[in-house]
């Protein structure tokens, strides 16, 4: 069976530290991979989705990015850590068909201080 | 573009009542159409869908979502609450063609009172 696995559950970090959050997929190949960032009492936004390998789509612009070093790993990273950037930060996956259900980490919860 | 809109972003109902949570969807074309359950400091779990067929689609929990084209809606109903029910709830859509990111609505947070 399929697994999604999301690292660091919770992390505290101060305005202009470096950020890495990591997701990778199990028991699947060449998925379709997403982050999703929930703010307090706000809905969820895509922030980045990737098709495969080094293809990284980016929803809007901000202090994040996004890399794909290998097929089902997915990380979201920052350079300088802005207070905006706290929230609840989602990663997950599909397989590349249309219609598929989009299957959720469970989260990392990142506080900027 | 697509877009979700969810009414309510709060509903309170009574252990035993009826919860009704609506999602009003806005597509050029039907889109799959998801529900979505998060309990605290958890991810997403999924409910239910549709994506063909049945326009009455029944999900886990007890949770049954009715897809209206004519109302561009996909409310989710439950006949009877439970206390564990309490969550936050979020509908979907992704496109049947292109894109498959999901697009979510604001979500609705469900209190169920003793």
């Amino acid at each position: 069976s399929q697994t999604i696995h999301q690292w660091p559950a919770t992390l505290v970090q101060p305005v202009g530290s470096p950020l890495s959050l990591e997701c990778t997929v199990e028991g699947t190949s060449n998925p379709n991979l997403y982050w999703y960032r929930q703010a307090a009492g706000r809905g969820l936004q895509l922030l980045f989705y990737s098709v495969g390998i080094g293809q990284i789509s980016s929803e809007v612009p901000q202090n994040l990015s996004a890399s794909r070093p290998q097929d089902r790993q997915f990380i979201l990273s920052s350079k300088k850590l802005l207070l905006s950037d706290s929230g609840f930060y989602l990663c997950a996956w599909d397989r590349a068909n249309s219609g598929n259900t989009i299957y959720f980490g469970e989260g990392s919860w990142l506080t900027v201080v | 573009a697509q877009s979700v809109t969810q009414l309510g972003s709060h509903v309170s109902v009574s252990e035993g009542a009826l919860v009704l949570l609506r999602c009003n969807y806005s597509s050029s074309v039907p889109p799959y159409l998801f529900w979505y359950v998060q309990y605290p400091n958890q991810g997403l779990q999924l409910l239910l869908k549709y994506t063909t067929g049945a326009t009455l689609v029944k999900g886990i929990n007890g949770f049954e979502a009715e897809f209206k084209k004519s109302e561009t809606s996909f409310h989710l109903t439950k006949p009877s609450a439970h206390m564990s029910d309490a969550a936050e709830y979020f509908c979907a859509v992704t496109s049947r063609t292109g894109r498959r990111a999901l697009t979510f609505g604001s979500g609705t947070r469900l209190q169920v009172q003793p």
